[in-house]
């Protein structure tokens, strides 16, 4: 499996420009969540779905940031407008059902480093 | 609330012994995390405690004691590819495959 894959890597953008994030989790994998990074609060869970439902966005900072899983294989975060403090490393990751493996490990995707100008 | 604790930076000597600590303070627990992320990459999963005690993998080991609200890794025989951040992160609802809360993470540096 190529694991967990994220595009683009790397995001330049001026403030107020729109910015989608794209995610594909691992195959069969029933979980997937979106983590934002930074020096100061280190990594914070964002949102998380299970099976293409959002079942927690209490993460997420405020109505500029919106989260889709249109289907099992793919999802995306949207900052519209964009703002300098949103400048993280945003991180996917996804992990299997419930009671197939212990631990119910996440794995994490390569990551998308954001930069708004 | 949930809070993480972890020592912001540690060094130690190629070939030591360190042991990076961690303590939580959570409404529930239903598991211990620890991963490994080296500069610019993804986190990766290291080991994973539920139970109190001591879990041994390789070079690496992870104790749990869920009284406490501690748990420590500890790397053996340290190698210079073990300079990476350590991040410490807790399952803290009783049931299910619910969310992690991550610590903001141990930088440690191994010198020759």
């Amino acid at each position: 499996d190529a694991g967990v894959i994220q595009s683009p890597r790397h995001e330049v953008t001026e403030m107020g420009q729109e910015v989608t994030l794209r995610c594909k989790p691992i195959s069969g994998h029933d979980y997937l969540f979106w983590y934002r990074q930074t020096m100061m609060r280190g990594l914070e869970l964002l949102i998380y779905f299970n099976n293409n439902v959002p079942i927690d966005d209490s993460g997420m900072p405020e109505d500029r940031f919106s989260a889709k899983m249109p289907n099992a294989s793919f999802s995306t975060l949207k900052i519209q407008p964009s703002e300098p403090r949103d400048s993280a490393v945003y991180f996917c990751a996804s992990s299997e059902r419930i009671g197939t493996q212990q631990p119910d490990t996440q794995y994490f995707g390569p990551g998308t480093r954001l930069t708004v100008l | 609330g949930q809070n993480i604790d972890q020592p912001t930076e540690m060094t130690a000597t190629e070939g030591a012994i360190v042991q990076i600590n961690c303590t939580y303070q959570t409404s529930g627990f239903n598991g211990l995390f620890w991963y490994q992320q080296h500069a610019g990459e993804a986190p990766t999963f290291l080991s994973y405690n539920v139970l109190d005690g001591l879990e041994e993998k390789g070079r690496f080991s992870s104790f749990l004691s869920r009284s406490k609200g501690y748990s420590y890794l500890l790397l053996k025989e340290l190698q210079m590819k073990d300079s990476a951040s350590y991040l410490c992160a807790v399952r803290s609802q009783n049931s299910g495959n619910t969310p992690l809360v991550f610590g903001k993470g141990t930088r440690l540096s191994v010198i020759a």
